[in-house]
């Protein structure tokens, strides 16, 4: 099955510093990577996603980066804010036969803004 | 609350005791999931459905059945054959398919198990 390797697994940054986190997937056929952020005692929320026909996607301070050679993503964070400290989710998604897909999530990065 | 309701929202059991713990969207999406968070783990996925009537094993089903008899219920029993089954649990819902928007997430707010 899909492995996904999320690194770091914490981060700590000054505001206004970018932020970088990387995530590695195992599975070639994989075609869609999203991005998830989950702030303390709230659920998961999508970001930013990925497919696997681009290489570099933006939404304001936030970017992601695909290099399916190497077989790796990035989420991009410039402009680091308080309120970007979270727990962020990479993941991939993999067709699991039939009509079924199935997203791999990596263990999670801990990033904390510092004002 | 986002069109995905889990509850309870904090439960304990005793060893031995099975658990259901409710899932319920009103989007009218195809695909639900279960999710077991933990610290240091990530989202581990435990099984999905994509269509009613159907589900699929995830990565760490044992221990955890579950049933897709409506499109918008998909309950998670955790039965005692779960060895460690504290922990905090997403279900998430999505509208399914093939294309990368058909399968973004829409999580629930979880529910918090504690096995005493």
């Amino acid at each position: 099955g899909e492995n996904v390797e999320q690194h770091p697994s914490t981060l700590s940054v000054q505001e206004g510093d970018s932020a970088v986190i990387k995530c590695t997937y195992s599975d070639s056929a994989s075609n869609y990577f999203p991005w998830y952020k989950q702030e303390l005692g709230k659920r998961p929320q999508l970001i930013i996603d990925i497919r696997s026909n681009v290489g570099e996607k933006k939404d304001q301070r936030i970017a992601v980066t695909l290099n399916k050679t190497a077989k790796h993503f990035s989420l991009h964070i410039t402009e680091t804010q308080p309120e970007d400290s979270a727990v962020y989710f990479c993941a991939s998604k993999l067709h699991s036969g039939g009509s079924n897909y199935k997203l791999t999530f990596g263990k999670g990065t801990l990033l904390t803004v510092n004002p | 609350d986002g069109g995905i309701t889990q509850s309870p929202k904090y439960l304990f059991r005793k060893e031995g005791q099975n658990v259901t713990l409710s899932c319920e969207q009103n989007l009218n999406h195809d695909a639900m999931y279960w999710y077991r968070q933990d610290p240091g783990q990530g989202l581990r996925l435990i099984y999905y459905s994509q269509i009613v009537n159907d589900f699929q094993k995830g990565d760490i089903a044992e221990g955890y059945s579950v049933s897709r008899e409506k499109k918008e219920s998909f309950p998670l029993t955790v039965t005692s054959a779960q060895k460690n089954p504290t922990a905090f649990y997403l279900c998430a819902s999505s509208t399914g398919g093939k294309s990368s928007g058909a399968n973004v997430l829409t999580f629930g707010a979880g529910s918090r198990l504690t096995v005493l």
